[in-house]
């Protein structure tokens, strides 16, 4: 049982680079989210998706970009990575947009 | 600025003394969340609390929602070292279908 899955666990990626985190769950869950996590801010919404084919923005949607083009996958793209986006990316999925969130085990990126 | 507060930060506690986390938003919540983290690991689901005034236990916690459905807390009673780790809340506000997460409380218990 794999539940929810994120690719690279950890990435150090030079600035200007462009990178796309990944996610994965197998739980046929409708919604997925992208949060970012630092210290003392919590988790903060980068991007969401309600339903497949669908998208909206979070609380810190700048320099990112998401899709949605199936159930099971909601790839995050930085396009061109600055050092504040060093972070650490947890994605997470629930059923409905307003029920228990899974999360994944997060990706850990510095940008140098 | 964030939509959802939480207090304290930090918080050190003796094994077996009690603990509380408070969330509070200045806006009324649909209903509020609780996810629990441990150290290196990643958030997970405890509870949801949707009714006002509604109170909720799970063995030695208990999550309490205010009556004006705009504040929350989560009580520890008797603390042990295995609830070490930092606790969330999250709300959602009415006509926002997602939740807004609070900064957290890490909580440590020494032996």
């Amino acid at each position: 049982i794999a539940g929810i899955t994120q690719a690279p666990t950890s990435q150090i990626l030079a600035a200007g680079r462009r990178m796309t985190l990944r996610c994965t769950q197998d739980m046929r869950h409708n919604a997925m989210y992208w949060y970012r996590q630092d210290l003392g801010l919590g988790l903060r919404l980068i991007h969401y998706s309600n339903t497949a084919g669908t998208t909206g923005k979070g609380e810190v949607p700048d320099g990112y970009s998401v899709s949605r083009a199936n159930t099971d996958d909601f790839p995050l793209t930085l396009a061109s990575a600055v050092p504040s986006q060093t972070s650490v990316y947890f994605c997470a999925s629930s059923d409905m947009p307003n029920t228990e969130a899974f999360f994944g085990q997060g990706t850990r990126l510095t940008v140098v | 600025g964030q939509q959802v507060m939480q207090i304290p930060q930090y918080q050190h506690v003796q094994e077996g003394e009690d603990f509380t986390t408070y969330c509070n938003s200045s806006t009324t919540l649909s209903n509020i969340q609780w996810y629990k983290q441990r150290p290196g690991g990643h958030p997970v689901f405890l509870i949801q609390l949707v009714k006002s005034g509604e109170v909720k236990k799970q063995k030695r916690l208990t999550f309490q929602f205010g009556e004006a459905k705009k504040n929350s807390s989560l009580h520890i009673t008797a603390t042990q070292t295995t609830d070490v780790g930092t606790y969330f809340c999250a709300g959602m506000l009415n006509n926002f279908n997602k939740f807004y997460f609070g900064s957290g409380t890490k909580l440590n218990v020494k032996p």
